[in-house]
């Protein structure tokens, strides 16, 4: 398996515009994962899915971000409009079975907002 | 909810020295515990994982304690080599949630 897939792996944009950043999890995995890192606040949950379904969007900062998932395959990040602190690492992981088990991380978007 | 603490924030060893970094948890409820390993440009990896029902667990040269009474969960690196240079992250959590730590540095020196 390819593992998690992210796209873009780096994003640069100007304050205000439209962000989306994707996310394919591994073929099989029920949970899908974003979380945000930055250096002052560290790794954050964000939101996540089971079976396509957000279950906890609790870590999602503000109503400027948004978060879909349409198939079991895809999952996407809207920030809109976004703002410079929003510049930070995104990552996507999946897992395989419910509660704590191991997550797989994609390499990650790393998001600069000018 | 869970707040995890990690310390220390860098560490610096020799090449073949043991590196250990510590971690408390605020969650009783808390019962499964990572340390993931992440390298510049990429995502964290799992290196090891302990549960709450186990103390102690160890995988080559790496070995983690925990300590429920305390709350308290630990990352043993023996004979480090400069491979093993990255940030480390420990995380708690139960269910589908964890809770990361603010990670390690780790600096091992040839």
């Amino acid at each position: 398996d390819a593992g998690v897939i992210q796209s873009p792996r780096h994003e640069v944009t100007e304050m205000g515009q439209e962000v989306t950043l994707r996310c394919k999890p591994i073929s099989g995995h029920d949970y899908l994962f974003w979380y945000r890192q930055t250096m002052m606040r560290g790794l954050e949950l964000l939101i996540y899915f089971n079976n396509n379904v957000p279950i906890d969007d609790s870590g999602m900062p503000e109503d400027r971000f948004s978060a879909k998932m349409p198939n079991a395959s895809f999952s996407t990040l809207k920030i809109q409009p976004s703002e410079p602190r929003d510049s930070a690492v995104y990552f996507c992981a999946s897992s395989l079975v419910p509660v704590a088990y191991e997550q797989y991380f994609g390499p990650g978007t790393r998001l600069t907002v000018t | 909810g869970e707040n995890v603490e990690q310390h220390p924030s860098t560490l610096s060893v020799q090449e073949g020295d043991s590196a250990v970094i510590k971690c408390t948890y605020s969650d009783s409820a808390s019962n499964y515990f990572p340390w993931y390993k992440q390298e510049l440009g990429k995502g964290p990896q799992l290196i090891i994982d302990i549960r709450s029902n186990v103390g102690e667990k160890k995988d080559q040269r790496i070995a983690v304690t925990l300590n429920k009474t305390a709350k308290h969960f630990s990352l043993h690196i023996t004979e480090t080599q400069p491979e093993d240079s990255a940030v480390y992250f420990c995380a708690g959590g139960s269910n589908y949630k964890l809770t990361f730590g603010k990670g390690t540095l780790l600096t091992v020196n040839p």
